[in-house]
């Protein structure tokens, strides 16, 4: 089992619709999550981070569940310059945080005109 | 704020050749890390530095790959022999130290190509 998944995708929609990303990680101690913004031939950039109280910023909306172990990211009205890969990312370690982070493959999303 | 640099920026070479990448990260930061990202997957982390002392290596394949953080500041990581399969982006990210709010930045990569 891999230890960050995502769905793949690719997720095709029209603008100003809204579109959800999910997530799963196996190891229960993970203490930090984020979600990563990746625009093709790019580094990969930090969108937002996740708190268990769950978080927004502007159009987007961060969820973590720890009992399920996953991770949400909810885009709502979709433009175009949305269209990337986003990436899942879980930082593994407990009280010993050395900053190790685990990518997911990555969710691409196409909105269209 | 300057961010992380990274060089080249791109790198063709053959197999079984020897390639070499810098980063140089953000002033100050003492944390220093090299991912490898083969096209279609999310980055996987190689090494990471504190300092000029290596943290976490486990993922580095160590009979071809090597880095050094000479006096804590530039890093370079070495491909020697290169396998078609090393072909990916590499990246560098650094933190002072990591931030469970921020995580951090990378540079913008260096994209081998190995034929």
């Amino acid at each position: 089992r891999k230890e960050v998944e995502q769905d793949p995708g690719p997720f095709n929609v029209p603008e100003g619709a809204t579109v959800a990303f999910n997530c799963t990680y196996s190891n229960s101690a993970s203490q930090s999550f984020f979600w990563y913004r990746q625009d093709c031939r790019k580094e990969p950039k930090l969108l937002m981070s996740v708190y268990s109280s769950g978080n927004e910023d502007g159009r987007f909306t961060a969820q973590l569940n720890r009992a399920s172990q996953y991770i949400s990211l909810l885009i709502r009205d979709s433009k175009l310059s949305d269209s990337a890969t986003y990436l899942c990312v879980v930082n593994p370690q407990g009280s010993s945080n050395t900053g190790k982070l685990i990518f997911g493959q990555g969710t691409t999303l196409q909105v269209k005109p | 704020e300057a961010g992380v640099a990274q060089s080249p920026r791109y790198k063709i070479i053959e197999k079984r050749q020897s390639v070499a990448f810098w980063c140089n990260p953000i002033s100050g930061h003492a944390t220093l890390y090299w991912y490898q990202q083969i096209l279609g997957q999310g980055p996987k982390l190689l090494i990471q530095f504190q300092n000029n002392g290596v943290v976490d290596d486990s993922q580095l394949p160590k009979d071809r790959f090597s880095a050094e953080r000479l006096k804590g500041v530039d890093s370079t990581l070495k491909i020697q022999p290169a396998k078609l399969e090393d072909s990916a982006v590499y990246l560098c990210a650094s933190s002072i130290p990591f931030s469970r709010a921020y995580g951090y930045t990378f540079g913008s990569g260096t994209r081998l190509t190995v034929v």
